[in-house]
């Protein structure tokens, strides 16, 4: 069975540190990729998404990933994060089957970010 | 715009007492799916419709069980809830097969 998993449960880092996430997946086959971001309060909401070509993808609000395949990995990156950055982040995987696709979450990353 | 709407936001039932869930889209999607999310958990897939064809996970219980009347809606039917199935309630929709994934709000739903 296909899994994703987050290696840090919380983060807490100051305004203009910098910010990577971890993030693997099992999943052999073809898979698609992303982060998504859930705000306090809010829905989760695309930040990223990795399907093929460059394995360095850019998202929303200065975030990026690296698909790096034979690590099984896609990693989010940020250079500088801001206080409104504070939110769960979620890793996701989907399997592309035949004729359906079903998406993983991995169990997310509460990122506190101090003024 | 609101894409992915679910109603009610907030729901408390009895334990045991019937509940329906509703999720509503504007996107014309053709997937739907259903997820489980538990405090400080991933959300968990519990079965999503691929048009009309339903695909229920294996490990979802018997207790849940859903609707697709038409395109634009989904519902999740819960027979008897117990007290371990309070959870948010997670409806997301995406145009097919490998594509993202957008979500509602959520239903929190409370067991008493």
């Amino acid at each position: 069975a296909q899994s994703v998993s987050q290696h840090n449960h919380h983060v807490i880092l100051s305004e203009a540190a910098s910010l990577e996430l971890g993030c693997n997946y099992s999943y052999g086959g073809t898979v698609n990729l992303f982060w998504y971001v859930q705000y306090p309060g809010q829905h989760l909401q695309l930040l990223l998404k990795y399907f093929s070509g460059d394995p360095l993808v850019k998202g929303i609000k200065g975030f990026e990933a690296e698909f790096i395949k034979s690590k099984f990995s896609f990693n989010l990156r940020k250079p500088s994060v801001q206080w409104s950055d504070t939110a769960e982040y979620f890793c996701a995987a989907l399997k592309v089957d035949s004729g359906y696709s079903t998406l993983t979450f991995g169990k997310g990353t509460m990122l506190l970010v101090s003024p | 715009d609101a894409m992915v709407i679910q109603n009610p936001r907030y729901q408390v039932t009895q334990f045991g007492k019937p509940v329906t869930l509703s999720c509503s889209q504007t996107l014309n999607h053709n997937v739907m799916y259903w997820y489980q999310q538990k405090s400080s958990q991933a959300p968990k897939l519990l079965f999503h419709y691929y048009d009309k064809d339903f695909n229920n996970e294996a490990d979802t219980p018997d207790n849940f069980q859903s609707r697709r009347p038409n395109t634009s809606f989904c519902f999740l039917d819960i027979r008897s809830p117990g007290l371990g199935d309070a959870a948010m309630y997670l409806c997301a929709t995406s145009r097919g097969i490998g594509t993202e994934a957008f979500f509602g709000q959520g239903t929190r739903l409370t067991v008493v």
